[in-house]
């Protein structure tokens, strides 16, 4: 199916424990980003990728690492995850066409950190 | 720094009214806004994309305006159903930038 696929969607770790969430697009859109959406905060930008290779910090990049070697791929790691990572995780990609300037969101991974 | 704030933060109606939800966001030069809407324990669906260049964008009983002079956007929602129930975001971007979510208003339509 076209679109924008996470994995997993739902996940639960440990304190000090690494993991990665995986997000996959079927298009070709140069921009990628990945959001935390927690009660009382809303939408906040971890991270985001202009094209394969070129990753730059949004609003809240701590404890957060990814990187983008395909286009369609763009994969957010916690190094040593922590219960205020504790979260639901979206990645979107941009459509970036004449005027259609827009997101695309993928379901979400609920992450919890016990 | 670009604040969108978007009232009422909840709201309740009963089946078949016509709402209005609203946006409004503190820097006028941006290039698009965009209304999303989120079910529980779901992602976020686009629902209208607004050019800059455009005053309003319409999807079925959807309607959504915009006022780039004076820092809004509107949703208008006709003859509500109860499947409409769920958290509206607006969201603006500037070429270039990153997209600013509001907070969102959560709707319940109730039958």
């Amino acid at each position: 199916d076209a679109g924008i696929t996470q994995s997993p969607r739902y996940k639960i770790t440990e304190t000090g424990r690494q993991v990665t969430l995986m997000c996959h697009q079927t298009w070709s859109h140069s921009y990628m980003f990945w959001y935390r959406q927690d009660l009382g905060h809303g939408l906040r930008l971890i991270y985001y990728s202009a094209a394969a290779d070129i990753t730059d910090k949004g609003e809240v990049p701590d404890g957060y690492v990814v990187s983008r070697s395909k286009t369609e791929n763009f994969p957010l790691t916690l190094e040593s995850a922590t219960r205020s990572q504790t979260s639901v995780y979206f990645c979107a990609s941009l459509i970036t066409g004449t005027g259609d300037y827009g997101y695309t969101f993928g379901s979400g991974t609920r992450l919890t950190v016990v | 720094k670009q604040e969108v704030t978007q009232i009422p933060a909840a709201l309740s109606v009963p089946e078949g009214e016509n709402l209005v939800l609203n946006c409004s966001f503190t820097d006028s030069a941006i290039y698009n806004l965009q209304w999303f809407r989120q079910d529980p324990g779901k992602g976020l669906t686009s629902l209208l994309l607004i050019q800059s260049s455009q005053r309003e964008q319409t999807s079925g009983r959807l309607n959504a305006s915009l006022d780039k002079s004076s820092g809004r956007s509107t949703l208008y929602i006709a003859a509500s159903q109860p499947g409409d129930s769920a958290t509206y975001l607006c969201a603006v971007i500037h070429y270039g930038q990153n997209f600013v979510f509001g907070p969102g208003t959560r709707l319940s339509v109730l039958p």
